[in-house]
């Protein structure tokens, strides 16, 4: 059974692209959540999604920032005309109801040049 | 909303004991976690409370008081790989999401 599974590991874009970040949840899981961590920094809740619906997404910007979580396929966040500032850790956690842990993948080391 | 408390760094020899502190104000609340993080990795999962008291797990043990909103991790018989970051986060009463706390750095010496 895998664990959370996110690609790519290491994300290199210039001021103005887009970044698209992915996560599989664990099998079985409906469940996932993106956090994003500074360097030195806790994590910050983003966006809570569970197939097809956004539940929460108060952490989100207003502007540039997206999320989806597909009938098929990975959970996406999607990050347009990026700048130096979204340079972060991007960690996405999986879990299902009725369980207490959630189970985070190794993250998107995102860098803007 | 929630704010969580907890010290940014903390140092402790080997063999040693070491207590991390978290405090939380919360509008609601739905268990408390604590996660390590090695430097550059993913926060994997150590202890969850929900109910008043200790929770002990080998090395580890987790304490929660709801009156005071304070938690707290125990590491007992600190190891060299046990430096790392430990993070208290809380659950909101709804049981969506985790709120962070910013962290504790842990850096054991020999």
């Amino acid at each position: 059974n895998a664990g959370v599974m996110q690609n790519p590991r290491h994300l290199v874009r210039r001021r103005g692209q887009e970044a698209r970040l992915r996560c599989s949840p664990m099998k079985g899981h409906s469940h996932v959540y993106w956090y994003r961590q500074l360097p030195e920094e806790g994590l910050k809740f983003m966006v809570y999604l569970q197939k097809e619906n956004i539940i929460d997404e108060s952490g989100m910007p207003k502007e540039r920032f997206s999320a989806e979580f597909p009938k098929e396929g990975p959970s996406i966040l999607r990050i347009q005309q990026v700048v130096r500032g979204d340079s972060a850790a991007y960690f996405c956690a999986s879990s299902s109801p009725g369980l207490n842990e959630a189970f985070f993948g190794q993250g998107t080391r995102l860098t803007v040049v | 909303g929630q704010n969580i408390d907890q010290p940014t760094e903390m140092t402790a020899t080997e063999g040693a004991i070491v207590q991390i502190n978290c405090t939380y104000q919360t509008s609601g609340f739905n268990g408390l976690f604590w996660y390590q993080q090695h430097a550059g990795e993913a926060p994997t999962f150590l202890s969850y409370n929900v109910l008043d008291g200790l929770e002990e797990k080998g090395r580890f043990s987790s304490f929660l008081s709801r009156s005071k909103g304070y938690s707290y991790l125990l590491l007992k018989e600190l190891q060299m790989k046990d430096s790392a970051s430990y993070l208290c986060a809380v659950r909101d009463r709804a049981g969506n999401m985790l709120t962070f706390g910013g962290g504790t750095r842990l850096m054991v010496k020999p």
